[in-house]
């Protein structure tokens, strides 16, 4: 079955500091991938996505680029701010074979700590 | 702006206990789904539902059942509480759109304690 692996957390940086979280994949045919950021007591939000292979998503500062032929699909953001902190998931979409009903495979999520 | 609500942030049961969580959306989307989010598991479905009355079991069903008699509710179901049923419950829902890529919308989730 489909499945999605995130790095081991948690990840703790200083502000400014870059971020690299990694995704890789394991799906048949072409899946959509998303990332999705849950802050502090809240539920998940959508931060990016991308549909297709070398499709590039991109949200408040965060980058991902959907690489195929890795099956990967790594977060990056230039200069972490303390706001970032929050855990972040990996996910994807698979309509291989029919309808999928919109179904989300999770990763285990990375939690983030930017401090001042 | 887009909203799942559900019944409850917090809720303390014993176990045994017949449990119910709420989710109401207000996008009159079609699909509605419940996850359970444990650390370093991440969230795991534990059902979906496609349409009015229609429902689907997810990855980890077992001791669940849910009620979708009205578009924008989805109930998740305990029928009898245990103690490894205490986890954060999030509901989430999404619209049938092109290519299967639409986004899903969460609720704040109810954190569930079963002593």
């Amino acid at each position: 079955g489909d499945s999605v692996t995130q790095m081991e957390g948690p990840v703790t940086l200083s502000e400014e500091a870059f971020l690299t979280i990694n995704c890789t994949y394991t799906a048949t045919g072409y899946p959509s991938l998303f990332w999705y950021v849950q802050y502090p007591g809240e539920g998940l939000q959508l931060l990016l996505k991308a549909t297709k292979a070398d499709d590039k998503g991109s949200n408040k500062g965060f980058e991902a680029t959907y690489r195929k032929e890795t099956t990967s699909f790594h977060l990056e953001k230039g200069s972490v701010q303390v706001s970032d902190s929050a855990v972040y998931f990996c996910a994807l979409n698979n309509n291989a074979g029919g309808t999928s009903y919109g179904k989300l495979t999770f990763g285990q999520g990375t939690i983030l700590t930017v401090h001042p | 702006d887009v909203k799942v609500t559900q019944s409850s942030r917090y809720l303390v049961k014993r176990t045994g206990e017949k449990v119910f969580l709420e989710c109401v959306q207000d996008m009159d989307h079609e699909n509605m789904f419940w996850y359970r989010q444990d650390p370093g598991l991440g969230l795991r479905l534990i059902y979906f539902s496609y349409d009015v009355k229609m429902k689907e079991k997810g990855d980890i069903p077992e001791g669940y059942s849910v009620s979708r008699e009205k578009k924008e509710r989805f109930s998740l179901i305990l029928e009898s509480a245990s103690t490894n049923q205490t986890s954060m419950y999030l509901c989430a829902s999404s619209t049938i759109g092109d290519g299967e890529t639409d986004e899903q919308y969460f609720g704040p989730g109810t954190r569930l304690t079963v002593t």
